[in-house]
């Protein structure tokens, strides 16, 4: 089971934002992160924990291994603001989200 | 550039049955694992299933095995999913997504979805 926290982040344009999943089991690094904006399709932000996609912007950044993750936003900018969802691939079937982070403008 | 391109949704009727059809463009599909991603109306991320390369794998959410049918047709770049004895939790937008490159099932491209609903 994969956890994430916390359920909303109010956040200002520029500052830092910090999301956390918490996996029930260790996953190694085999850790994703997505980001989902309203009415569109998830985006893969992150894999192994901390690799950026390809296109990611380097305010996106990953860490963590086993059982505890963190996604940090370095400086939030406008189109950042979505449901951030992270995602293990090393107990599987099934591959399991998390339930989602949503950053809002505070 | 990476195109998956869903269809075959709609309305049905408790019990009923669609086939839905993702079709790829951009990539060499018969590479790649398959997926199939649902996301019920305000709710988050649920993996369905998947299939390997040549179709000789397939995974299922326990919640879809029995009822649901995942396949693929390298010939013509698509894979499918044949849902089956619908229920109305099953209502959701459906996501084709292509696995990444890196080990393991990383769900690196998506198609825009499309959406079954379930009810009388």
């Amino acid at each position: 089971v994969m956890t994430q926290s916390p359920a909303t982040l109010s956040v200002s344009p520029g500052e830092r934002a910090t999301l956390s999943c918490r996996a029930s089991q260790s996953v190694s690094s085999d850790l994703a992160w997505y980001q989902q904006k309203p009415g569109q399709a998830p985006r893969l932000l992150i894999y192994g924990a901390s690799t950026r996609a390809t296109g990611i912007p380097a305010r996106f950044s990953g860490s963590g291994s086993g059982t505890e993750f963190t996604l940090t936003i370095s400086s939030l900018q406008s189109e950042d603001f979505a449901v951030y969802y992270c995602q293990q691939y090393n107990n599987w079937p099934p591959w399991t989200f998390g339930q989602g982070t949503k950053v809002e403008i505070k | 550039e990476v195109q998956l391109v869903e269809s075959g949704g709609g309305s049905v009727q408790p019990g009923g049955s669609l086939r839905l059809s993702c079709a790829a463009s951009g990539f060499t599909f018969s590479s790649y694992w398959m997926n199939w991603v649902r996301q019920a109306p305000g709710k988050g991320l649920e993996w369905v299933a998947n299939i390997n390369q040549n179709g000789g794998e397939k995974y299922y959410v326990d919640s879809v095995k029995g009822r649901f049918t995942i396949s693929r047709d390298n010939a013509k770049n698509s894979v499918f999913l044949q849902v089956n004895s619908l229920r109305a939790e099953d209502t959701a937008v459906y996501y084709c997504s292509r696995d990444h490159t890196a080990p393991g099932i990383i769900f690196d491209s998506w198609g825009q979805g499309t959406l079954v609903t379930v009810s009388s």
